[in-house]
């Protein structure tokens, strides 16, 4: 069935940028979807992506799509304390109702 | 802005128990989800609605079940709570895109219910 896949952890400097990767085998995909988990809360949509983009900016947040290696990142540049959560990816496609997730990266924010 | 509120943030109860997780959206959204999120595990799928009375099982329906009365409230229902139940509980809700087959776009969250069963 597909899947979609995350590092479990990610540690930078505060300051730095972060690059969240995530990978899915779902080819039908149509919209890839960025979520932020902060500690004891639900989870919040930050961005998302058409399938036919290859990029989308908003801000802080820059998200590359490679449709052919089927990879999505997640960069935040000027990493802050405020950034600390669990970043999850999640996808769907045309062909049902749910959005398939991966495990979630906990971004942690070295001073 | 979407609302989805749950019953509670944190509930314990006892092995054995029937516990009810009570979820409610204020945007008329036709798709509910229950899951359960444990630390590396992501989030699991318990069960969803795409419509008032109608329900499908997610990826671990085992030990639960839901009811769907009304478009705005999903409820889960631990029929006889066990300690492998201690969980985050996260309710979301989505509108459908397009017509048919509908397809599922962007879910909005609860804050979730950490229930622990002791």
């Amino acid at each position: 069935g597909e899947d979609v896949e995350q590092s479990l952890f990610l540690s930078v400097r505060e300051g730095d940028s972060s690059v969240i990767n995530c990978t899915y085998t779902d080819s039908s995909s149509t919209y890839l979807y960025w979520y932020k988990q902060e500690p004891g809360a639900g989870l919040q949509l930050l961005t998302y992506i058409f399938s036919n983009m290859d990029m989308k900016q908003d801000q802080r947040l820059t998200v590359l799509l490679n449709k052919k290696d089927k990879h999505l990142s997640l960069r935040i540049a000027d990493t802050q304390t405020g950034d600390s959560a669990i970043y999850f990816c999640a996808e769907s496609s045309d062909s049902n109702y749910q959005l398939i997730w991966g495990a979630g990266t906990k971004l942690i924010i070295k001073p | 802005d979407v609302k989805v509120t749950q019953s509670s943030r944190y509930l314990v109860k006892r092995t054995g128990e029937k516990v009810f997780l009570e979820c409610v959206q204020d945007m008329d959204h036709e798709n509910m989800f229950w899951y359960r999120q444990d630390p590396g595990l992501g989030l699991r799928l318990i069960y969803f609605s795409y419509d008032v009375k109608m329900k499908e099982k997610g990826d671990i329906p085992e030990g639960y079940s839901v009811s769907r009365e009304k478009k705005e409230r999903f409820s889960l229902i631990l029929e006889s709570a066990s300690t492998n139940q201690t969980s985050m509980y996260l309710c979301a809700s989505s509108p459908i895109q397009g017509s048919w087959p509908p397809r599922s776009s962007e879910q909005y969250f609860g804050p979730g219910t950490r229930l622990t069963v002791t």
